[in-house]
């Protein structure tokens, strides 16, 4: 299966700031997504990672807070924008590779909003 | 989205077999039954899937009952680095998380 590198894995930010961060894949792979784990709970999905077009977000995330590329098959970023403490969570990169049933999901990005 | 309904937790023996069980009556004729989990401080991983058939791999067994409306997780022999929150989920183009069970192993 695919290996994901995500970058960087934990960070502190001061609220207002908008951090960046990467998903790399050692393969092309047919899909990316991105997904927010809030303390203690199950996975939320935040959108789907189109390369070359814009993203599409779930109900509940906008472009304008989460801003999404992906300008080739192997790499994505998410940001997310000026931050408030309720963003500090895990943020996920996950991908699906042809031939794979399974999703392959990233080591996650710890962020903490002070 | 098809929902799946499984227990909040569960615990089981060290080396002993663990049923995790999944309800999903809304299930359609083309779903594909997923299991992920979830160790502690990690993503998620793959660990089986299905449509109709019981499945075995080296991690477990799906077993899926006959109108699809259920299905089982079984490991057949757990450890403690089994200790996870194991996911049931009802596969679209992309993955949906439910709360999922939270397995504890005694030792």
């Amino acid at each position: 299966s695919a290996v994901i590198s995500q970058k960087p894995s934990r960070d502190i930010c001061q609220r207002g700031t908008s951090l960046t961060i990467q998903c790399q894949v050692d393969s092309q792979v047919t899909m990316m997504f991105w997904y927010r784990q809030q303390p203690g709970q199950s996975l939320t999905l935040i959108a789907t990672a189109n390369q070359g077009s814009e993203a599409t977000y779930e109900s509940g995330f906008v472009i304008d807070k989460f801003p999404i590329s992906r300008p080739n098959l192997t790499f994505s970023t998410l940001t997310v924008s000026n931050m408030s403490p309720e963003d500090s969570s895990i943020y996920l990169c996950s991908v699906i590779t042809p031939g794979q049933y399974g999703y392959t999901f990233g080591s996650g990005t710890r962020l903490t909003v002070v | 989205d098809a929902k799946t309904t499984q227990p909040n937790s569960m615990e089981s023996n060290e080396e002993e077999p663990v049923h995790l069980p999944c309800n999903h009556s809304t299930i359609s004729g083309t779903d594909y039954i997923h299991w992920y989990r979830q160790l502690p401080s990690q993503g998620p991983e793959y660990v089986i899937h299905g449509l109709t058939s019981n499945v075995n791999n080296r991690m477990a067994s799906l077993a899926i009952a006959e109108d699809r409306k259920s299905s089982t997780l079984i490991l057949h022999r757990a450890t403690l680095r089994d200790a996870a929150v194991y996911y049931c989920i009802l596969r679209d183009d992309k993955i949906i998380f439910g709360k999922g069970t939270r397995l504890h192993i005694l030792p």
